[in-house]
């Protein structure tokens, strides 16, 4: 099944305390981006992805790093969470933005106590 | 900057026939599209315009006018499981970025 996986699904965490949330997708996707959805502000885009080793900032990237080393894979990493990282996150890929629909991962609920 | 406005909340009744506006003033456009979310849930693609017209698909048509930096999504013969946030979201030039508006939150009622 064509699918966008993201884990963990839920985690609190405490601030300052490493975390990582992982995206992987299996269509084969050149594009990968991630998103923040938070109540009243809507999906942000955090960092997107057009290829391996290709990475670029989106609207809102501070406090949070990105790799691209397999084209199936994205992760996010949060090096010192913060209180104000937490949010619903969702994971998305694309064969290519310009008239490509994205498909989202499940998305990953964060609360940083 | 980037700015995508669209009503926070409006509601209709089943079987009705029901517009969602949105309003764009963004620097590059390359294209518009429209994604469904539903409470709790991912969103799902419903449609996208890069040329200025009405996009039919089913029950779900998109209009784009670029000159007005509008779009409209019609839902026709609405139903009950059509109540859900509606997302317009912008991609702009230059950097392959994508701006969502806040959504529209539609209720269906009987």
């Amino acid at each position: 099944e064509a699918q966008v996986t993201q884990n963990p699904r839920y985690l609190i965490t405490v601030t300052g305390k490493k975390l990582t949330v992982t995206c992987s997708q299996n269509m084969n996707h050149e594009y990968m981006s991630w998103y923040r959805q938070d109540p009243g502000l809507g999906l942000r885009q955090i960092y997107y992805s057009m290829n391996v080793e290709v990475t670029d900032k989106g609207d809102v990237p501070e406090g949070y790093k990105v790799s691209r080393k397999e084209k199936r894979n994205f992760p996010l990493i949060l090096e010192s969470p913060s209180p104000n990282q937490t949010s619903l996150y969702f994971c998305a890929s694309s064969p290519g933005l310009i008239f490509h629909e994205q498909y989202f991962g499940p998305g990953t609920r964060l609360t940083v106590t | 900057g980037q700015n995508i406005d669209q009503p926070t909340e409006m509601t209709a009744t089943e079987g009705a026939i029901v517009q969602i506006n949105c309003t764009y003033q963004t620097s590059g456009f390359n294209g518009l599209f429209w994604y469904q979310q539903h409470a709790g849930e991912a969103p799902t693609f419903l449609s996208y315009n890069v040329l200025d017209g009405l996009e039919e698909k089913g029950r779900f048509s998109s209009f784009l006018s670029r000159s007005k930096g509008y779009s409209y999504l019609l839902l026709k013969e609405l139903q009950m499981k059509d109540s859900a946030s509606y997302l317009c979201a912008v991609h702009t030039g230059g950097g392959n970025k994508l701006t969502f508006g806040t959504g529209t939150q539609l209720k269906v009622e009987l």
